[in-house]
């Protein structure tokens, strides 16, 4: 089955900084990995995606990567804010029937002012 | 247009009791997920129902069970609790397998006394 690894698993910035998350999978069927935000004592939020047809994909401060030969894709944050303070979940999942997503661990983004 | 309703928000219940989870996924979302959440081991797939059926299962005891009605709500039943199982439930929707990111609802907090 799939396994997604993720790493920082926490990450301190500046405010004003960048900030980048990598995570990697193992299972090359994979096809669709979304990225999701959950604030303190809130619900998990999808930020941003990418398919596998894509290599990059941007909204606003925030950005993905796909590198499929590698297996691996990233979340880039730029110009970081306070409120980007959260955990970020990185998933990956195929379209194979019944297929469930797999989750990364996380990475906690503290983002110091 | 409404998200995902999880009830209850709070349980406190005891050792070797029953307890039933409710969620009402977004109207027209006939795809509802469940996943524990705990600060050690991240967010693990319970089960995933589609149209009344169960597609996918995660590698949890039997005393994990779900169902999902016509009308897509679905519940879950953990049986006989063990301590361990205090966590965060959360439920997802989405519109179909493969076609995008998850909606979360709240979550439902179980502790287990």
């Amino acid at each position: 089955g799939e396994n997604v690894e993720q790493h920082p698993s926490t990450l301190s910035v500046q405010e004003g900084d960048s900030a980048v998350i990598k995570c990697t999978y193992s299972d090359s069927a994979s096809n669709y990995f979304p990225w999701y935000k959950q604030e303190l004592g809130k619900r998990p939020q999808l930020i941003i995606d990418i398919r596998s047809n894509v290599g990059e994909k941007k909204d606003q401060r925030i950005a993905v990567t796909l590198n499929k030969t590698a297996k691996h894709f990233s979340l880039h944050i730029t110009e970081t804010q306070p409120e980007d303070s959260a955990v970020y979940f990185c998933a990956a999942r195929g379209d194979n029937y019944g297929q469930n997503f797999v989750f990364g661990p996380g990475t906690r983004l503290s983002v110091l002012p | 247009k409404a998200g995902v309703t999880q009830t209850p928000r709070y349980l406190i219940k005891t050792r070797g009791q029953q307890v039933t989870l409710s969620c009402s996924p977004i109207s027209g979302h006939r795809s509802v997920s469940w996943y524990q959440q705990t600060p050690g081991q991240g967010l693990q797939f319970l089960f995933e129902y589609f149209s009344e059926t169960q597609r996918n299962k995660g590698n949890f005891p039997g005393r994990f069970s779900g169902r999902q009605f016509s009308n897509s709500r679905s519940e879950m039943n953990v049986s006989t609790l063990e301590l361990g199982d205090s966590a965060l439930y959360l439920c997802a929707s989405s519109t179909e397998q493969g076609s995008g990111g998850y909606t979360f609802g709240s979550g439902t907090r179980l502790t287990v006394v």
